[in-house]
């Protein structure tokens, strides 16, 4: 069975920094491309980053470009983002979410039950 | 950026037929896939590239696209159906992934 659990979410301030995970498991994690989509309060998805499983493509919504890194351990099955410079804005859940195939077009097949990250003023 | 876009909500009694839509220009020349999201849940894919259908999600839920507008189609709607549902692309031009805004469906 496909599980991914997310984890290190929590109230941080405005200009700091946090580190989420996300634990992988029920397939080989590093032939699947891996995405953090993250969803503010009441509002809609938003895709924030995504990496391939050899970590050769890496890619980053416009809105978090130079201030988040996301980045993977395959030996750990285990996805990772670091946010740093966090703004109110960047207040979400955020989800870990695994690509059905290879190809750059593919679904999000499974979904994490995601992390809250509040950030304060 | 690339933008899709969907109607805010859609509401209609059971058993009647739900078509929600979603825009975005050419469209046509992208894959489209769509998740429901229930209220305090993760998101899950209902259908996927364009017509598609996940193991486990009822015939009811179908997947079509014509021009620049793709419609997920929702027969014989169901209390249990009452979700916000999302279309999402890939777009080359950026190697962005992109969600529509959401369609809040109601079922009266």
């Amino acid at each position: 069975e496909v599980q991914l659990v997310e984890s290190g979410g929590g109230l941080v301030k405005s200009g700091g920094s946090v580190r989420l995970s996300c634990a992988a498991s029920g397939f080989p994690f590093s032939l699947f491309t891996m995405s953090w989509v993250r969803q503010a309060p009441g509002k809609g998805l938003e895709w924030v980053s995504s990496i391939s499983g050899s970590n050769s493509y890496i890619y980053y919504a416009d809105s978090v470009k130079g201030r988040f890194t996301i980045s993977r351990d395959n030996a750990k099955s285990s996805l990772y983002l670091q946010m740093n410079s966090l703004r109110a804005e960047d207040t979400a859940v955020y989800y870990c979410a695994r690509h059905g195939e290879a190809s750059d077009d593919s679904t999000f097949d499974y979904w994490g039950q995601g992390t809250l990250v509040t950030v304060s003023s | 950026s690339y933008v899709l876009t969907q109607p805010p909500s859609v509401s209609l009694a059971p058993g009647k037929t739900a078509r929600i839509t979603c825009g975005g220009n050419n469209l046509g020349g992208k894959n489209v896939h769509w998740y429901q999201q229930k209220p305090g849940q993760a998101p899950v894919v209902v259908i996927y590239y364009n017509s598609d259908r996940p193991s486990g999600i009822p015939e009811r839920f179908s997947g079509s696209k014509s021009g620049n507008t793709a419609t997920l189609t929702i027969s014989r709607v169901e209390a249990g159906d009452e979700a916000d549902y999302y279309c999402q692309v890939w777009d080359s031009s950026s190697d962005h992934r992109v969600f529509g805004g959401g369609t809040k469906l109601t079922v009266l």
